[in-house]
């Protein structure tokens, strides 16, 4: 069965500091891994895709790392702002089917 | 170009009684999926779609639920004789081919069961 775990479930930060957001997956044979973000009440914005022959994507402050080896991904994001507070969703990506990760919930505080 | 539509946004049904509910995808767009997000759980799977045809669902419930993307109009999700654990977020994706990577998410359906 392939999951997706995402770890801290929750994390509060000062607003300057640096994120890390956590995910591992059991299967390594995926397609794509996909970090989303979602805020409250709102839908899915698509943040980074990275494909299963990349290691890495950047978009602005944000930085994706992949390392299909140990089945983990990670999320970057330099100087948080309040602006960043958010759920972020690690996903797998086989197929069509979207594997989600459970979340980190990301307070930055002003 | 409007993204992905869903309505209503919310949805209140008592128990015994039938949600549908509706996801217009981005134009151009002929493939479309369904999530739930129950409360305090991650997003799951539950059905792509493409014109007239149902490609896969294994994420569906066997019972109540059934889902169709006609010709003409929007997709609809439709659960039967809700009860309270249907409860949940409702999110229609929709994607031009078939790469898992170019799904747009609509702001989903919050559908609350008394």
């Amino acid at each position: 069965k392939q999951e997706v775990t995402q770890i801290p479930a929750a994390l509060s930060v000062p607003e300057g500091e640096n994120l890390v957001l956590n995910c591992s997956f059991t299967d390594s044979a995926i397609y794509n891994l996909q970090w989303f973000r979602q805020d409250p009440g709102k839908g899915l914005t698509s943040l980074l895709l990275i494909q299963s022959s990349q290691r890495e994507q950047t978009s602005g402050r944000l930085n994706a790392s992949l390392d299909k080896s140990s089945g983990r991904s990670t999320l970057y994001i330099a100087a948080s702002q309040p602006g960043d507070s958010a759920t972020y969703l690690c996903v797998r990506a086989a197929g069509n089917k979207l594997t989600f990760g459970g979340g980190t919930r990301v307070l930055v505080k002003p | 170009n409007a993204g992905v539509m869903q309505n209503p946004r919310h949805l209140v049904r008592r128990r015994g009684q039938e949600a549908r509910l509706r996801c217009s995808p981005m134009k151009g767009h002929s493939h479309v999926y369904w999530y739930r997000q129950l409360p305090e759980e991650g997003l799951k799977f539950m059905v792509y779609l493409q014109k007239e045809n149902i490609i896969d669902e294994s994420g569906m419930p066997k019972e109540r639920f059934s889902a169709e993307f006609p010709k003409e109009g929007p997709s609809i999700l439709r659960i039967q004789q809700v009860v309270r654990g249907d409860s949940a977020a409702y999110f229609c994706a929709s994607s031009k081919d078939r790469n898992p990577g170019e799904q747009y998410f609509g702001p989903g359906t919050r559908l609350t069961v008394t």
